[in-house]
């Protein structure tokens, strides 16, 4: 079954705290991507995964293809993270077709 | 490259009226996908193409729904009738899946069905 599962739901977190933000799927993986969608706004791509590490600025973005997970992290966050983040997968033998968590709704307060 | 461009960025119609969709995705990318959104739901994909052929529709709710792709750079999505639970943000995505694989997706479209 083609699940993915995002935790947690929701998340609030004061200035400049690390945040992380997990990602869970079922069976193997051609590709994981996070994403990341601003209130009112469109969605944009922030990494691509299909092993190891990625980091760009102060996000960090981690696979562990054995334990069929991902965690996105934010450090020093910002009230500019405030954003819905979004794990998608691309399973193998599925075309190109992307299934999607349910997103993280973070909010970073002053 | 200017991305996935999506019109109109917003629409509100009445309940049996025809609305139509458009998409131009990023040149070079060979699969499209449609996807809506909603509170509820969160992204659900409707349908997507491979090379301008359409792979997967089981995701379009019923017959109201199609969608086209004539060419490699645009596409639409068609609801006729329109319903009120048809409101929803229909979000256009193309992506490179023989070559990089990365996924860009358009504005949206905020449809408003009265």
């Amino acid at each position: 079954k083609n699940e993915v599962e995002q935790s947690p739901q929701n998340l609030t977190a004061q200035e400049g705290e690390f945040i992380t933000i997990n990602c869970s799927y079922s069976v193997g993986i051609s590709a994981l991507h996070w994403l990341q969608q601003h209130p009112g706004g469109g969605i944009v791509s922030l990494f691509m995964l299909s092993s190891g590490k990625k980091k760009h600025g102060r996000l960090i973005a981690t696979i562990n293809i054995q334990e069929k997970h991902s965690s996105l992290h934010i450090t020093a966050s910002h009230p500019r993270d405030s954003a819905v983040y979004i794990c998608a997968v691309r399973y193998p033998n599925t075309g190109n077709q992307f299934y999607f968590g349910t997103g993280t709704s973070l909010t970073v307060i002053p | 490259d200017a991305g996935v461009i999506q019109s109109p960025r917003h629409e509100v119609t009445e309940m049996g009226q025809e609305v139509t969709l458009r998409c131009k995705p990023i040149s070079g990318h060979n699969s499209l996908f449609w996807y809506r959104q909603t509170m509820m739901r969160g992204l659900e994909l409707l349908i997507y193409f491979n090379n301008n052929v359409p792979i997967d529709d089981s995701g379009m709710p019923e017959d109201r729904f199609s969608a086209k792709m004539p060419n490699a750079s645009f596409s639409t999505l068609k609801i006729q009738p329109s319903e009120p639970r048809d409101s929803a943000v229909y979000f256009c995505a193309s992506s490179d899946w023989t070559g990089a694989q990365t996924l860009h997706f358009g504005n949206g479209t905020r449809l408003t069905v009265t």
